[in-house]
């Protein structure tokens, strides 16, 4: 059981606007930046947000990030074929003293 | 551009150690800004945080494998490496090196290898 929550799936049309959320606690989201990664099947994880809502280099605006509280949140909008892959937030978790990963979501474009 | 790349055998035998090297290139690993990380993907699993090591000798463990886990670091060959002690077969898994920034995110990440403990 990951120490932060996402859900399993979500799905949307091409075209439309996905979010994807990532619950966590005081310990750990509720004081830490949040980062998210893109991974396509067989290949490495991406960053695609760090620092809450910041974009590296390469990241389409299309993608965003938010956090408030203990959630944060990964917007995607103008859905593309291309977006299909599994989705991982993480931070740090001062309890743990150790790095977090939330357990994933699979993003489907119907 | 920094790149980093894992090597190390990809069949271990259960309860022997599992002993893994990340290459960096392009860049210096004695940065006193970041740190440097190993992840785990067990098959069609979630990401799993190893530990980080910083080039001062500072290291942090996720705390399941904190009794089993070391990781340290070659400043002079520019790289760093985890040996993690009596595998068991759900050791078995994709192995990621990444660099960690001094907020907690990894970028990049090495290509992953895969290390199966069988015997």
């Amino acid at each position: 059981q990951s120490v932060l929550t996402q859900p399993p799936s979500v799905s949307a049309a091409p075209g439309q606007r996905v979010t994807i959320s990532c619950s966590g606690s005081s310990s750990n989201i509720g004081n830490y930046y949040v980062s998210w990664y893109q991974q396509f099947p067989g290949t490495a994880p991406k960053l695609l947000i760090y620092d809450n809502n910041k974009r590296p280099s390469g990241t389409p605006q299309r993608f965003s990030g938010s956090k408030s509280g203990t959630s944060a949140t990964l917007d995607i909008t103008g859905l593309q074929t291309g977006d299909e892959a599994d989705y991982y937030c993480g931070t740090w978790d001062s309890s743990l003293n150790a790095g977090v990963f939330g357990g994933g979501t699979k993003l489907t474009v119907l | 551009q920094l790149q980093l790349q894992e090597s190390g055998p990809g069949l271990v035998k259960p309860s022997e150690t599992l002993s893994l090297t990340c290459i960096v290139s392009g860049g210096s690993i004695s940065s006193r800004s970041y740190y440097w990380g190993w992840i785990r993907q067990s098959p069609g699993m979630g990401l799993e945080w190893i530990g980080s090591v910083h080039y001062s000798g500072t290291t942090y463990f996720s705390p399941s494998l904190k009794s089993r886990v070391t990781i340290s670091i070659d400043t002079s060959k520019n790289q760093f490496s985890l040996n993690l002690r009596s595998v068991t077969a759900a050791d078995t898994g994709v192995y990621f090196c990444a660099r960690r920034g001094a907020e907690p995110w990894f970028d990049p990440w090495g290509q992953g290898t895969l290390v199966t403990v069988s015997s």
